[in-house]
């Protein structure tokens, strides 16, 4: 069956780096979205995987980088100067981007941001 | 950025009820609107998009309408694995938002 894998929960320290994967098989379209705990969803931007182009959330400009890796059908997101603020479920998405929806999500991956 | 407001926050309904969540955006977004189902502790689960499609899989008791500023959700015959917070999401412009949330739990 069809799935996103993404990589394992995270600790970091306010002003550390985190990279999160998710193993997409290869989609066009990859959406990553957050949700800090009990609170609701944040979509991040996307990226497309034949040219690399990126579409962030402005909130988030100057601090993330999605990349993919195509010889291994992997997407990457890197948010940088962490702060408890990012605490939070990271999601990957596989969009439809026809109908600009996330249709296929990743597990999750918590990330907590703590001294 | 575009506000998209749900109501009601949250509903107890009983098994057959037929339940109507709302998504109000604060500027005009055509039919730019999707609705997720999330269940505590795993990812979303696309039901609608386009306002009004039914995704692929998901049982025809849900169904979506509205364009424009608002939007309905409307479950027809609660199912016990109904229970669930929904979220509308919109994609007419950027940044794409998402609802608060609306948590529909057993009476």
């Amino acid at each position: 069956q069809v799935q996103l894998v993404q990589s394992g929960a995270e600790v970091k320290k306010p002003g550390a780096s985190v990279k999160v994967s998710c193993k997409a098989s290869g989609y066009t379209f990859t959406s990553w979205v957050r949700q800090a705990p009990g609170q609701g969803l944040e979509w991040m931007g996307w990226i497309g995987a034949a040219n690399n182009n990126t579409k962030y959330s402005e909130k988030l400009q100057g601090r993330v980088t999605m990349t993919t890796d195509t010889s291994t059908t992997t997407v990457y997101m890197e948010l940088r100067s962490l702060t408890s603020d990012d605490t939070a479920v990271y999601y990957c998405a596989r969009m439809r981007m026809a109908a600009r929806t996330f249709e296929l999500w990743g597990q999750g991956t918590l990330v907590t941001v703590s001294s | 950025d575009i506000q998209l407001t749900q109501s009601p926050s949250s509903v107890s309904a009983s098994v057959g009820d037929r339940v109507t969540i709302t998504c109000r955006a604060s500027q005009g977004i055509r039919t730019w609107l999707a609705w997720y189902q999330q269940k505590p502790g795993k990812a979303p689960n696309l039901l609608i998009f386009a306002a009004s499609s039914l995704q692929t899989g998901v049982p025809s008791r849900f169904s979506g309408s509205g364009s424009g500023t608002d939007f309905t959700l409307t479950i027809s015959s609660l199912q016990p694995e109904d229970f669930a917070t929904y979220y509308c999401q919109q994609a007419n412009s950027f940044p794409w938002t998402f609802g608060q949330g609306t948590k529909v739990e057993i009476k």
